[in-house]
C-alpha cells in the first residue's frame, strides 16, 4: 500500500487493549476537532467529532477527550481490534470568517494491533 | 453510492506539461477542498471551495489551481508541474457544518 509517512509516532498493541492516541494542536482559535483513520491506500475516513465547548464524546468504542487548557486532544479505542490498525489523524478547524474551511491535520500516528 | 471520484488515480507526467485532476461527488455537499500527502508531513491543504464560485487557498496552493463551476465538481489544475508537486492527492468534500469530510481514493501524482 502507499507509505503515508516516515517517522510518524507509532503505538503498538495487542488486540483487546485499549488504545489512547495523543493530539497536540496550536491554534488556541480552534473550535472544532476531528479524528480520522488512514489505511495502507485510502483516504481518510472520519472517525469522530468535538466541538469546543464539551470536553468529552463518545462514539461506538471510540472516545474524544478535549483538553482546551493544554490544547490537548486524544482518542481512545476500546477493546482494540486488527482492523483498528492504521494511521490515525487529529484535525482543526478554526472558528470564524473565512477560515473556518481551513482545515489543519496533525502529522498522524500510526496504530498498529497485534492478534 | 455516495463517494468522491477522482481522476486519474495514477499519473506519470514531465515538468511543465498542464495536467487536470478531476473531482467529483454524487452527495449535494457544498464544502469540497483538496489536500496532498507527503511523507513525514502528513495532510496539508491546497485549496477549498464553500460552494460554487467561492474558492479560497489553504496552506500550500503555490502551483495549483481550482476552479468550482459546479457543486459536484472541483478540478485541480497543475499549470507548469514540477517534481516537487510529486505527491499523493486527496480530493474531499462534506456538508455544511460538519468536519466530516469523505475523501476520494487519491491520486498518485508523479513529475519527473
Amino acid at each position: 500500500g502507499e507509505s503515508v509517512g516516515l517517522h510518524l509516532p507509532t503505538l503498538s498493541v495487542q488486540e483487546g487493549d485499549n488504545s489512547i492516541i495523543n493530539c497536540a494542536y496550536s491554534n488556541s482559535a480552534s473550535d472544532y476537532f476531528i479524528w480520522y483513520k488512514q489505511e495502507s491506500g485510502k483516504g481518510p475516513q472520519f472517525i469522530i467529532d468535538i466541538r469546543s465547548n464539551m470536553d468529552k464524546r463518545q462514539g461506538q468504542r471510540v472516545t474524544v477527550l478535549l483538553n482546551k487548557t493544554v490544547k490537548h486532544l486524544s482518542l481512545q479505542i476500546a477493546a482494540t481490534q486488527p482492523g483498528d490498525s492504521a494511521v490515525y489523524f487529529c484535525a482543526e478547524i478554526s472558528a470564524g470568517g473565512t477560515s473556518y474551511g481551513k482545515l489543519t491535520f496533525g502529522q498522524g500516528t500510526i496504530l498498529t494491533v497485534h492478534p | 453510492e455516495a463517494q468522491v471520484t477522482q481522476n486519474p488515480r495514477y499519473l506519470i507526467t514531465v515538468t511543465g506539461k498542464k495536467l487536470t485532476v478531476t473531482c467529483s461527488q454524487n452527495m449535494n455537499h457544498e464544502y469540497m477542498s483538496w489536500y496532498r500527502q507527503d511523507p513525514g508531513l502528513g495532510l496539508r491543504q491546497i485549496y477549498y471551495s464553500m460552494n460554487v464560485e467561492v474558492t479560497d487557498k489553504g496552506d500550500v496552493p503555490e502551483g495549483y489551481k481550482v476552479s468550482r463551476k459546479e457543486k459536484r465538481n472541483f478540478p485541480l489544475i497543475l499549470e507548469s508541474p514540477s517534481p516537487n508537486q510529486t505527491s499523493l492527492y486527496f480530493c474531499a468534500s462534506r456538508p455544511g457544518g460538519t468536519g466530516e469530510l469523505f475523501f476520494g481514493e487519491g491520486s498518485r501524482l508523479t513529475v519527473l
